[in-house]
């Protein structure tokens, strides 16, 4: 069963902490995304990545930033977290050979973070 | 660019009726397009895609969703709708020689009653 894994379901931070938001895939996906989901707003891309160490600016990136050191492993940083940040993150994996099986998006169970 | 949009933002039916959601969508290319639902406080789970060959797309639960590339859309069906079937739907578009970025839609919420 192919899983996309998020570190926490809730978490609650103090403005202006640092905020590490971790995600882990086993399918030995190239493509790996940060979404974050507001009521009305549906799902805004926040960062990309296509590769170890590669990232693409996505839709709202200001006030993030994202690691990939390793091929599984993707993670989203608030480098000071705000109240506007309080909002669901989802992770989610790809495939990006266009005839493959995985080309859909594979996601975590999202993580809900609440700035206070 | 592209775009994706779901017109209705909730949709009601009655247990046992048809439904539909609606999915247009706009790609400079050709397009894959997906479809997704989303139950409370959970992930995005794939339901159906289309990438090529047949525009009638079937996925799981029943759900189907055709391809039609002259209205530009991809509607997402199900002949008998049940109240377990009440959840959040995204359809998502990509283009095909994109490196893998799909833009999705707002969401139609679906609501189910009995």
């Amino acid at each position: 069963d192919v899983k996309v894994t998020q570190s926490s379901r809730y978490l609650v931070k103090r403005t202006g902490e640092k905020v590490f938001l971790e995600c882990v895939q086993d399918m030995d996906h190239e493509n790996m995304f940060w979404y974050r989901q507001d009521p009305g707003l549906g799902l805004r891309l926040i960062y990309f990545s296509y590769d170890v160490k590669m990232k693409e600016k996505g839709d709202i990136p200001e006030g993030y930033s994202v690691s990939r050191e390793k091929k599984e492993r993707f993670s989203l940083i608030l480098e000071s977290a705000s109240t506007n940040q309080t909002s669901m993150y989802l992770c989610a994996s790809s495939d990006p050979r266009g005839a493959s099986v995985d080309t859909e998006a594979f996601f975590g169970q999202g993580t809900r973070l609440t700035v206070v | 660019a592209q775009s994706v949009a779901q017109p209705e933002d909730q949709v009601n039916v009655a247990e046992g009726n048809p439904l539909t959601v609606k999915c247009t969508y706009s790609v400079s290319g050709n397009p894959y397009l997906f479809w997704y639902v989303q139950y409370p406080n959970r992930g995005l789970q794939f339901l159906l895609k289309y990438i090529t060959g047949d525009n009638l797309v079937k996925g799981s639960y029943g759900f189907e969703a055709e391809f039609n590339k002259s209205q530009t859309s991809f509607h997402l069906k199900k002949p008998s709708a049940l109240v377990s079937d009440s959840a959040l739907y995204f359809c998502a578009v990509r283009d095909m020689f994109d490196a893998g970025k799909s833009t999705f839609g707002d969401g139609t919420t679906l609501t189910v009653k009995p």
